[in-house]
């Protein structure tokens, strides 16, 4: 089946570590993006990107950082630098990154103390 | 401002009780409507694409329509495996995501 894997679903760090979240996709898809959601407050973009080896920020990227090295795969680093880390984060895949409707992943709930 | 606005926040429906879910949405350069459902603790998962005002689309008991500022997400005679938190995207030039609207069908 063909879909967006990420992984772990429960991750607990110490507060001064840095972390890497996990998305794989098996839809050939160009475009990949990573969200944060939180109680009450709609997504949120931090990072995106259309083609291998390209990425842009989005609206909330301080803090976090990405790499797009393989077209499968967009690994996300929450670092010791974001000051509010604890919250349920969300990867996506878009066909082209245009009008395409955007496909998630169940997601990774990132708690930190 | 690009905005994405649902009402209402929260919705209790008997089963078999129709009612509707809403999207307003202010951003320039429309390039499509996306309608979601999320369960607790998953991902959205797709529903509907919308693309020009009076599109409409239906899977099973809901029925998505467009107009040129809002949408509406119709569900007719729920069941209580319905329940999950609805949420509206727009494409302008990133997608916006409304907060949703949290659905509790009771049996």
């Amino acid at each position: 089946d063909g879909g967006i894997t990420q992984s772990p679903k429960y991750l607990f760090r110490k507060e001064g570590q840095n972390v890497t979240l996990s998305c794989e996709q098996n839809l050939n898809h160009d475009a990949m993006y990573w969200y944060r959601q939180d109680p009450g407050q709609g997504l949120r973009l931090i990072y995106y990107s259309q083609i291998v080896n390209d990425f842009q920020k989005g609206d909330i990227a301080e803090g976090y950082s990405v790499s797009r090295e393989k077209k499968e795969s967009f690994p996300l680093t929450v670092t010791s630098a974001q000051k509010n880390p604890t919250a349920f984060y969300l990867c996506a895949s878009s066909i082209d990154g245009d009008n395409s409707p955007l496909h998630f992943g169940n997601g990774t709930r990132l708690t930190v103390t | 401002e690009d905005q994405v606005t649902q009402s209402p926040e929260a919705l209790r429906l008997q089963e078999g009780e129709s009612s509707s879910l809403n999207c307003s949405y202010t951003v320039s350069g429309l390039r499509g409507l996306f309608w979601y459902r999320q369960d607790p603790g998953k991902g959205p998962e797709f529903l509907f694409t919308l693309y020009s005002a009076g599109e409409e689309k239906e899977k099973e008991r809901l029925k998505a329509t467009l107009t040129k500022k809002e949408s509406f997400l119709h569900i007719t005679a729920p069941k209580p495996e319905d329940s999950a938190t609805y949420l509206c995207a727009v494409a302008g030039n990133q997608f916006y995501f409304g907060t949703g609207t949290s659905l509790t069908v009771i049996p």
